[in-house]
């Protein structure tokens, strides 16, 4: 059974620093890894997706690794600000679809 | 272009009630998903079409659930005889289709209140 496993569960940074956001899971069989962020209130924004057969993806100051053999993906944010204040959420897609989410990481960065 | 849209925002109801959900994925988007996020709890899948496929409805709680999606779009979660514990915010998300690569989309959810 896949289990999705978020450290740390919640964080409190200085603005401009860097910073990183672990996600493992259990069962290396999957197809996408994908990284969302949500505001409080909100639904779910997509911020990356790494296929299964990719190492790394970066958009901006967001970068996500993928190490399917140990089970664990990154997600590095550089120069934080306090917009990217909000929870960030990992979501292993395996084969059959039925998406597990990790349960986040809380993200608060102050001015 | 228009994102995933979700009816209504909010919907509070009285504990034995039915209530219908509705999503509208993105245009041309074959796959579609809802989830439920429980105060304090992760995501919880619920429920996957894709296409004219069967869907995947190992995700139900009980089988007070049920989704359907008419027209290989618009799709209803109905919960029939609603409790306490049903309250939670449901979330739904369209993938161009399924597969390696395929970004989910999400709606903005629907906050279900059963009092």
């Amino acid at each position: 059974k896949q289990e999705v496993t978020q450290i740390p569960a919640a964080l409190s940074v200085p603005e401009g620093e860097n910073l990183v956001l672990n996600c493992s899971f259990t069962d290396s069989a999957i197809y996408n890894l994908q990284w969302f962020r949500q505001d409080p209130g909100k639904g779910l924004t997509s911020l990356l997706l790494i296929q299964s057969s990719q190492r790394e993806q970066t958009s901006g100051r967001l970068n996500a690794s993928l190490d399917k053999s140990s089970g664990r993906s990154t997600l590095y944010i550089a120069a934080s600000q306090p917009g990217d204040s909000a929870t960030y959420l990992c979501a292993v897609i395996p084969g059959g679809f039925k998406t597990i989410f990790g349960a986040g990481t809380r993200l608060f960065v102050k001015a | 272009g228009a994102g995933v849209s979700q009816s209504p925002s909010n919907k509070v109801t009285e504990k034995g009630k039915d209530v219908e959900l509705r999503c509208d994925p993105i245009s041309g988007h074959t796959a579609l998903y809802w989830y439920r996020q429980s105060l304090g709890q992760g995501l919880e899948f619920l429920i996957y079409f894709q296409g004219n496929s069967a869907p995947d409805k190992s995700g139900l709680p009980s089988d007070r659930f049920s989704a359907e999606r008419t027209g290989g779009s618009v799709s209803t979660l109905t919960i029939q005889r609603t409790q306490q514990e049903d309250s939670a915010v449901y979330l739904c998300a369209s993938s161009f289709s399924q597969g390696v690569g395929y970004e989910q989309y999400f709606g903005p959810g629907t906050r279900l209140t059963v009092t």
